[in-house]
């Protein structure tokens, strides 16, 4: 059964890059996209982006020029970084396997990140 | 693509059915397949979300057959045909069809 494990930075100041890393444990990442979300204090779900285990990563327009998506199949892994981070980016942050077939149907269990000064 | 769902909250009765409605702004059928890639998600608090559905209409693994989808296109509902206490959550409708994924803004499920 696949699982996902996630950690990172919980708390950063304005300007300071968000680094997040995702765990795949019971299975590979080859074969499947892998997505990261996020949702910010009492609002809904926003999709940041996803990778394919050996192809370029696709971002939401929203967030593209700040945010990098890769993948490490050595240590069945990917990462998430987010540059120039704002208290607008205070979140809780998920990844899941995104799967064409059945949506995204493994999540990790959240991280929380708050950006203050 | 945007979601638009409906009612934003719900209040219903255990034991009594519950409907929530997800209208996309295009088309989420993939006609060579004839698949609609949209999923539904139920968020307890604390938790992340939890797939519910997923081709607009096929459970997940483990749901409970109280939970259906439907629809095709651009308009889809998600219904509990009895609604259980640990029923109590935020839903949330999502298409993947095309990117940037989109999720619909939410639905708070209570009970009356």
């Amino acid at each position: 059964q696949v699982q996902l494990q996630q950690w990172g930075a919980g708390l950063l100041k304005p300007s300071e890059t968000l680094s997040l890393t995702c765990a795949v444990s019971g299975g590979s990442l080859v074969g499947y996209n892998w997505s990261w979300m996020r949702q910010r204090p009492g609002k809904g779900l926003e999709w940041i982006g996803h990778i394919y285990y050996s192809r370029d990563a696709d971002y939401n327009p929203s967030l593209q020029s700040r945010v990098f998506i890769s993948v490490d199949t050595s240590k069945n892994h990917f990462s998430l970084n987010l540059t120039s981070v704002t208290a607008a980016d205070t979140a809780i942050y998920y990844c899941a396997r995104d799967t064409i077939t059945h949506a995204l149907d493994v999540w990790g269990q959240g991280t929380t990140v708050t950006v203050s000064s | 693509i945007v979601l638009t769902q409906s009612p934003e909250f719900l209040a219903v009765s255990l034991g009594e059915r519950a409907t929530i409605n997800c209208k996309s702004s295009q088309s989420v059928l993939f006609r060579s397949n004839n698949k609609n890639y949209l999923a539904w998600y139920q968020q307890k608090p604390g938790q992340p979300p939890k797939l519910l559905i997923y081709w607009a209409s096929t459970r997940a693994s483990g749901v409970p057959d109280r939970f259906s989808g439907s629809g095709s296109g651009t308009d889809f509902t998600l219904s509990i045909s009895s609604l259980q206490a640990e029923d109590v959550a935020v839903y949330y409708c999502h298409q993947y069809y095309d990117t940037p994924q989109v999720f619909g803004q939410g639905t708070k499920l209570q009970i009356k």
